[in-house]
């Protein structure tokens, strides 16, 4: 059964950073595109980063400020936010690729709050 | 700054049949913009329905289909229940970046 399960998430001041990361199990971590997707209270879905291969995309509002990265030794994916504004303020899941495709979203976890507020 | 344009609100009947369509600023959708599609119902995390245009998912009900439409991407769900009521959102891929569409509230009435 795939599982991902976020961590990290929390209270931080404007300009402030964090570090989320995704615990993964259930699949070859390795072998799939992971993606970082956000979403802030009462709004819609807004995608944030992917790594595919050694690859990496980034969304125009945290381009030079997010950073993906992953470690497939430990089956995680993490995600270093700098200079963090309040319009970052979101539940910030993780998603597994689906199987031959190097975009989509097929798995979710369930989220971790990051709340950007001074 | 591309948009990914959807309807903002849909009605359809019980058993009905509605189409969902996911434009891009930049012109015409192709299968090259990998579409993509989630429902989200309150309180709860999106739902992956399709990918890369028209794959479903191995948990997707056969009354939901994508395609391209003319020069967008489209959801149809034909036969449509109740519980289809939610928020749909489109996702298009730009080189390796999504963004997804504003969503589309289905209600089902």
């Amino acid at each position: 059964e795939v599982q991902l399960l976020e961590s990290g998430g929390g209270l931080v001041q404007p300009g402030g950073s964090l570090r989320l990361s995704c615990s993964a199990s259930g699949f070859t971590f390795s072998s799939y595109a992971m993606s970082w997707v956000r979403q802030a209270p009462g709004k819609g879905l807004e995608w944030v980063s992917a790594v595919a291969g050694s690859s990496t995309f980034y969304a125009d509002s945290v381009k030079g400020r997010f950073t993906i990265s992953r470690d497939n030794s430990k089956n995680t994916l993490y995600l270093q936010m700098n200079s963090l504004r309040a319009e970052d303020t979101a539940l910030y899941s993780c998603a597994k690729g689906p199987t031959g495709s190097w975009v989509g979203l097929e798995y979710w976890g369930q989220g971790t709050l990051v709340t950007v507020s001074s | 700054q591309t948009v990914v344009t959807q309807e903002p609100s849909l009605t359809v009947s019980p058993g009905g049949t509605v189409t969902l369509t996911c434009a891009s600023s930049s012109g015409i959708v192709t299968s090259g913009y990998y579409p993509n599609w989630f429902q989200q119902k309150p309180g709860q995390a999106p739902r992956p329905l399709i990918y890369s245009t028209n794959n479903k998912h191995s948990w997707t009900p056969a009354r939901f289909s994508g395609s391209l439409l003319g020069v967008k991407a489209a959801l149809t769900l034909s036969g449509v229940q109740p519980e289809d009521e939610a928020e749909y959102y489109c996702l298009l891929y730009y080189n390796g970046a999504g963004i997804f569409g504003g969503g589309t509230k289905l209600t089902v009435l």
